[in-house]
């Protein structure tokens, strides 16, 4: 079985453009989350979406955006870029709807800001 | 606000020894724990887990043990081998919620 992949693996954009990862799930697994790791703040929670809808949102600004299609496939988007955006974005795909299931995760985006 | 916290960034430790490495957290709320291993380049990887009912789960090398009064949680791996060689995240499972909390990650060196 396919893991979790992640496009494009990495991403140079400039202060004030904007962007989209985008992140395929494994076959199967309906719930999509994304973390940001940064050196300093480590992983942080960014949202989690199952059937299309967003259920649990992190603490982060508006800038930050998702969203789910009906083949589970995410796209994170974020807009008006900062140098402090530069991260790892990662993306976990989970089997469950309700409850607890172990998140896949896959290898990440590596997106630098300039 | 770090709820989960890893205070060693790094260990290091002999081939065949035991490596222990800690997490504190200090959200009564969480009711899973984790342990993530995270090779350069790739995803974390799950290891183990526990829920917040029990105080020790086991998987071959690899024991989490909980002590929920202190609010503590660690991770042994023994023997240690140098595949071990990686970084290691805590992370904690808010009830209710698919949403992660993670610690800054522990980078483990097992030394030949």
């Amino acid at each position: 079985k396919a893991g979790v992949t992640q496009t494009p693996r990495y991403l140079i954009k400039t202060r004030g453009q904007q962007v989209t990862l985008s992140c395929s799930p494994i076959s199967g697994h309906r719930s999509v989350s994304w973390y940001q790791q940064t050196p300093g703040q480590g992983l942080q929670f960014l949202f989690e979406y199952f059937s299309e809808t967003q259920r649990n949102k992190g603490n982060f600004p508006g800038r930050f955006s998702g969203r789910q299609f009906s083949n589970s496939r995410s796209e994170m988007n974020v807009s008006t870029l900062e140098l402090g955006d530069s991260a790892l974005y990662l993306c976990a795909s989970s089997l469950v709807g309700t409850g607890w299931g172990e998140q896949y995760f896959g290898p990440g985006t590596r997106l630098t800001v300039t | 606000d770090q709820q989960v916290k890893q205070n060693s960034p790094s260990l290091s430790v002999q081939e065949g020894r035991i490596s222990i490495l800690n997490c504190d957290y200090t959200n009564s709320m969480f009711d899973y724990f984790l342990w993530y291993k995270k090779y350069p380049a790739e995803g974390p990887t799950f290891l183990i887990s526990i829920s917040s009912i029990k105080d020790k789960n086991e998987d071959g090398r690899f024991t989490v043990f909980l002590n929920k009064s202190a609010k503590h949680l660690s991770l042994h791996i023994v023997p240690s081998q140098p595949g071990d060689s990686a970084v290691y995240f805590c992370a904690a499972k808010i009830e209710g919620a698919q949403k992660l909390v993670f610690g800054q990650g522990t980078r483990l060196t097992i030394n030949p």
